[in-house]
């Protein structure tokens, strides 16, 4: 099973400003994935990130909001930007080893007042 | 659209006796599920999974148990034990769309 460490782990944030969660894989993956969990909802997808590739977003999100690197097999950031009370939220960073069973980070507690 | 649903947010069982937790979902196409389970500050853990072709799949003192034609699958723990108090996530795919799908997920709590 691939060991993810993500940080920060939480952080409070003012509205306007922009946060930079950071993803690191213990081994190399083809794709890196960020969720974004609201309070009380689901796991949604927000993007897929793909090394020497722009990341691909699901519907709903966009890059000038959630912009994603992935600068090598092992690595990956999600910047939050120009952040709002509405984007509260947890953010994790997985991976998949085998068909959808993933690794989850320990996720980023994020709150913007 | 919420194409996995867990109506349940919350329940709530005694120690040695059954938890089980449902999960319905409305996508035809889903053919592979799976349930992960949240500690706080923690990331999810996959738990077990079950293909379409089967309706049971059992490891250790967790089972899945699927019902197609019902769309309804379930998690069932025994005995429950305290340690087992968690969030419980269900998720599905198929295997055109490929990404996860999961439900808003149900806090189970297992009392001494």
């Amino acid at each position: 099973s691939a060991v993810i460490s993500q940080k920060p782990s939480r952080d409070i944030c003012q509205r306007g400003t922009s946060l930079t969660i950071q993803c690191q894989v213990d081994s190399q993956v083809t794709m890196m994935f960020w969720y974004r969990q609201q309070p009380g909802q689901s796991l949604t997808l927000i993007a897929t990130a793909n090394q020497g590739s722009e990341a691909t977003y699901e519907s709903g999100f966009v890059i000038d909001k959630f912009p994603i690197s992935r600068p090598n097999l092992t690595f990956s950031t999600l910047t939050v930007s120009n952040m709002s009370p509405e984007d509260s939220s947890i953010y994790l960073c997985s991976v998949t080893q085998s068909r959808e069973k993933l690794f989850f980070g320990s996720g980023t507690q994020l709150s913007v007042l | 659209d919420q194409q996995v649903k867990q109506n349940s947010p919350s329940l709530s069982v005694q120690e040695g006796r059954i938890s089980i937790l449902n999960c319905d979902y409305t996508n035809s196409m889903f053919d592979y599920f799976l349930w992960y389970k949240k500690y706080p500050a923690e990331g999810p853990t996959f738990l077990i999974s079950i293909s379409s072709i089967k309706d049971k799949n059992e490891d250790g003192r967790f089972t899945v148990f699927l019902n197609k034609s019902a769309k309804h699958l379930s998690l069932h723990i025994v005995p429950s034990q305290p340690g087992d108090s968690a969030v419980y996530f269900c998720a599905a795919s198929s295997y055109q769309g490929g990404k996860l799908i999961f439900g808003q997920g149900t806090e189970l709590s297992v009392k001494p």
